[in-house]
This record gives structure tokens, sequence and C-alpha cells, in this order.
């Protein structure tokens, strides 16, 4: 069973610019939510995607932004980075957009993000 | 402000011994609580999870509690052994969400000394 898988592990941009991250799902699992980590904080909810369309959305401003394919693979983008952008961008796969009996979600290792 | 936030940053203990990890929570209309590691340089790891109609819940050395009460959460790991050491979160996801969103704390270091 493969299990989620982010890319890419480590990035470095500047302000200003434009960045893509990308999340493939856990085998079976059709939705895919996107978490933002700062470090020494927990991870703060983003958005999810459920069949290819936003199913909630936390508190982040319209310049973060994602897609779901039909193979449920995810992409976060975020545009006009800022500072407070560098963070641990986590990905994480359920087997259902709405709250499962099982409270699990199958988090991957997550694209470390460094904005100058 | 946060919802679910966390007694102690840190916590240090010797091999062997018994670690309790303390959460507190503000919305009683929270419908599960989930206890999360998460070692350095990886995404979180489920731990064990446990239902707001129930207060205590058994896992393979671990423990969870919860006393609606007090909205209070512990994790206690019997045993602790070095690959314990890792940042433990606790997470709840709200009664009546429509999407799987978890509310995370702020998170306890977990030190285990030889």
């Amino acid at each position: 069973e493969t299990g989620v898988t982010q890319s890419p592990t480590h990035l470095i941009k500047t302000r200003g610019q434009q960045v893509t991250l990308r999340c493939s799902s856990q085998s079976g699992h059709n939705t895919v939510s996107w978490y933002q980590q700062a470090l020494g904080q927990g991870p703060q909810f983003i958005f999810q995607y459920y069949r290819e369309e936003e199913n909630g959305r936390g508190n982040f401003p319209p310049r973060f932004s994602g897609l779901q394919f039909p193979n449920y693979s995810s992409e976060l983008n975020v545009n006009a980075l800022e500072l407070d952008d560098s963070a641990l961008y986590l990905c994480a796969s359920s087997p259902s957009g709405r709250a499962p009996n099982t409270g699990e979600l199958f988090f991957g290792e997550g694209s470390r993000l460094t904005v100058l | 402000g946060e919802s679910v936030g966390l007694h102690l940053p840190t916590l240090s203990v010797q091999e062997g011994d018994n670690s309790i990890i303390n959460c507190a929570y503000s919305n009683s209309a929270s419908d599960y609580f989930i206890w999360y590691k998460q070692e350095s340089g990886k995404g979180p790891q489920f731990i064990i999870d446990i239902r707001s109609n129930m207060d205590k819940r058994q896992g393979q050395r671990v423990t969870v509690l919860l006393n609606k009460t007090v909205k209070h959460l512990s994790l206690q790991i019997a045993a602790t052994q070095p690959g314990d050491s890792a940042v433990y979160f606790c997470a709840e996801n709200r009664l009546g969400s429509s999407n799987y969103k978890l509310t995370f704390g702020k998170g306890t270091l977990l030190t285990v000394n030889p």
C-alpha cells in the first residue's frame, strides 16, 4: 500500500514568487487536506478537496489555492509569497470528505518551504 | 484563540517510566479527539482517538482519557521508550463538521532519557 507522498521535500523561494506543491493521496483515499505548520506550532488547516472540489477552507487568504485531479492527487498553489509563508506544508488523505468514524488522517512528510 | 491547548510544552522522562501528556479544549461540541506523534522531519502519525461519548480508550502501550467535565484530554504512554521521543499533538474534530478539518494544539515535546 502506497502512503501519502509529497514533492518537493524542500524548496526556497523569494518574496513575491509563486510556488506549487504536490501530493499523491494514499491508495483508496479520495480526499486530500492541506495543512500549514509553522516552526514550533501545530498544523493549521488550509483547505480540503473532495471529488475535485474544495470542501472546506481555513483562515487563509485567496492567494492560497488548490486543485484535485481525477486520480485524487492534489496541488497547493501559493501566489505572491510572503516571509510568513515559510513553513512545513503537510498533505493528508482520508477515505471520505466527511468526518469519518475512526478519526484518522494519513499525513505525508511535508514540503518545507523557505521564503527569503 | 486556540480551542485546543496543552498544559506543558516539554516533558522529560526516564526510559521505562510512564508518560502523561495533557491537553485542554474549549469546545464541548467537539466530536473526536485525536493524538498524533510527530518525529523530527516527518509528518504527524496517528496514535489513538476517542469519541466524545467515551471517557477512556486503550491502545498498545497508550491510553487516552477524556474528562468532559473539565474539558481535559490526556495521553498516557506506558514504559516509555527512546523511540517515543517526539512532539505530541492533540487535535479535535468538531461535531457536525462537513469536512475533515482538525484543529491542532501547539504540541508537547517528549524527551526520553536512557
